[in-house]
């Protein structure tokens, strides 16, 4: 079956830097996705990693290892704004979406 | 600003009243999806149309049904709700529907049944 396994809820201080993990088995890949949603709000786009290595955009990185089946999300410089949920969905042979439940991010000043 | 629109952005109906939600979307994308996502569950997804062709997932439930009049519309329509259908119910796009291709979500209908 295809699993994505992230932590539920991570707490951080703001000006602080976290790391949300995630560990997925899904049947073949093509890449993974990191979205943020707000409480009640849409899911954003964060990154898309296909290649393993760190891909940094400003405050946000994510980090991709193919072999292990595992990808991070670097947060840095926290601000309370960053306080939503953190989706990790790669995406399956069949060119599928497949979605975590994501993890609740609390930011505490 | 080109976006998507999610109409109404609350929603209440009574158990077994047909209830129609909409989607409208200036992007110019190909690709409309429609999922359901439950509080603190992953988003699950119920269909999507590439261009005019529809593709259901195969666990979707026959009460749901979607139309896509044209490229900017999508509509999602519930024929009996009942309680378990309670929901927030995203629409997205994309640009061509490759698997790279981020999704572009509007904000959502959070659907009440009473």
């Amino acid at each position: 079956g295809q699993n994505i396994d992230q932590p539920t809820e991570m707490t951080a201080t703001e000006g602080a830097i976290v790391q949300i993990n995630c560990t997925y088995q899904t049947s073949g890949f093509n890449g993974l996705f990191w979205y943020q949603q707000h409480a009640g709000e849409a899911p954003t786009f964060l990154s898309y990693n296909v290649l393993d290595g760190l891909e940094e955009k400003g405050r946000f990185s994510s980090f991709l290892s193919r072999s292990k089946g595992y990808s991070y999300l670097l947060l840095k410089e926290l601000q309370m704004k960053d306080s939503a949920s953190y989706l990790c969905a790669p995406v399956d042979s069949n060119y599928q979406l497949i979605w975590g439940a994501g993890t609740k991010l609390i930011i505490k000043p | 600003d080109a976006m998507v629109i999610q109409n109404p952005r609350y929603q209440v109906t009574q158990f077994g009243k047909p209830v129609t939600l909409s989607c409208s979307q200036t992007l110019n994308h190909n690709v409309m999806y429609w999922y359901q996502q439950k509080s603190s569950q992953a988003p699950k997804l119920l269909f999507h149309y590439y261009d005019k062709d529809f593709n259901n997932e195969a666990d979707t439930p026959d009460n749901f049904q979607s139309r896509r009049p044209n490229t900017s519309f999508c509509f999602l329509d519930i024929r009996s709700p009942g309680l378990g259908d309670a929901a927030m119910y995203l629409c997205a796009t994309s640009g061509d529907g490759t698997y790279n291709s981020p999704l572009h979500f509007g904000n959502g209908t959070r659907l009440t049944v009473t």
